[in-house]
């Protein structure tokens, strides 16, 4: 089975700091994402990566940043925490079959931010 | 970009009934529509998934539809359970597993 495993469960910041949320997958998947998840709004993509040291921003990236150094590992940063960036996010991964053939996305269970 | 609609937002059904939700997208060179459900505390899992090659596609009590002219797929859960409650999203995914999600349907199965 996939695993993608976010490194916390819970984190409480302050406003300004910068924070480092951090996702592992272990099935050699190309594709990484990061989606934050708010009630009534579904998942909206921050940023994504198709390989190693290549990112794209997606529809939200103001604020956020992405580090991808190795395949395995995607790293979302908030340059300076802000209480508008208090939500629940996902990181995602899914293998790349070419731009004709999509795959499903495998979620981690999500790292509850809190900006105070 | 790509934009989904989803309803209803919250359903409640009866143990044994049916359970039917709708989405919509905008961009028709969408070629890729899974569901996902997530329970308390997890991710979204992938539950079920169509093409856009397909008009439908059933697994055991779990059906997906596609109209590709009416730009919309609908998910039907039949002889629900109280285990399937949860929310559920739908998305659609252009290319390179960039997918666009609903805003998400409550789903709660009363015993």
């Amino acid at each position: 089975d996939v695993k993608v495993t976010q490194s916390s469960r819970y984190l409480v910041k302050r406003t300004g700091e910068k924070v480092f949320l951090e996702c592992v997958q272990d099935m050699d998947h190309e594709n990484m994402f990061w989606y934050r998840q708010d009630p009534g709004l579904g998942l909206r993509l921050i940023y994504f990566s198709y390989d190693v040291k290549m990112k794209e921003k997606g529809d939200i990236p103001e604020g956020y940043s992405v580090s991808r150094e190795k395949k395995e590992r995607f790293s979302l940063i908030l340059e300076s925490a802000s209480t508008n960036q208090t939500s629940m996010y996902l990181c995602a991964s899914s293998f790349d079959r070419g731009l004709a053939y999509n795959s499903p996305l495998h979620f981690g269970n999500g790292t509850r931010l809190t900006v105070t | 970009g790509e934009n989904v609609e989803q309803h209803p937002s919250t359903l409640s059904v009866q143990e044994g009934d049916s359970a039917v939700i709708k989405c919509t997208y905008s961009d028709s060179a969408s070629n890729y529509f899974p569901w996902y459900k997530q329970e308390l505390g997890k991710g979204p899992q992938l539950i079920i998934d169509i093409r856009s090659n397909v008009g439908e596609k059933k697994d055991q009590r779990i059906a997906v539809t596609l109209n590709k002219t009416a730009k919309h797929f609908s998910l039907h859960i039949t002889e629900t359970q109280p285990e399937d409650s949860a929310v559920y999203f739908c998305a659609a995914t252009l290319n390179a597993g960039k997918s666009t999600f609903g805003d998400g349907t409550t789903l709660t199965v009363k015993p």
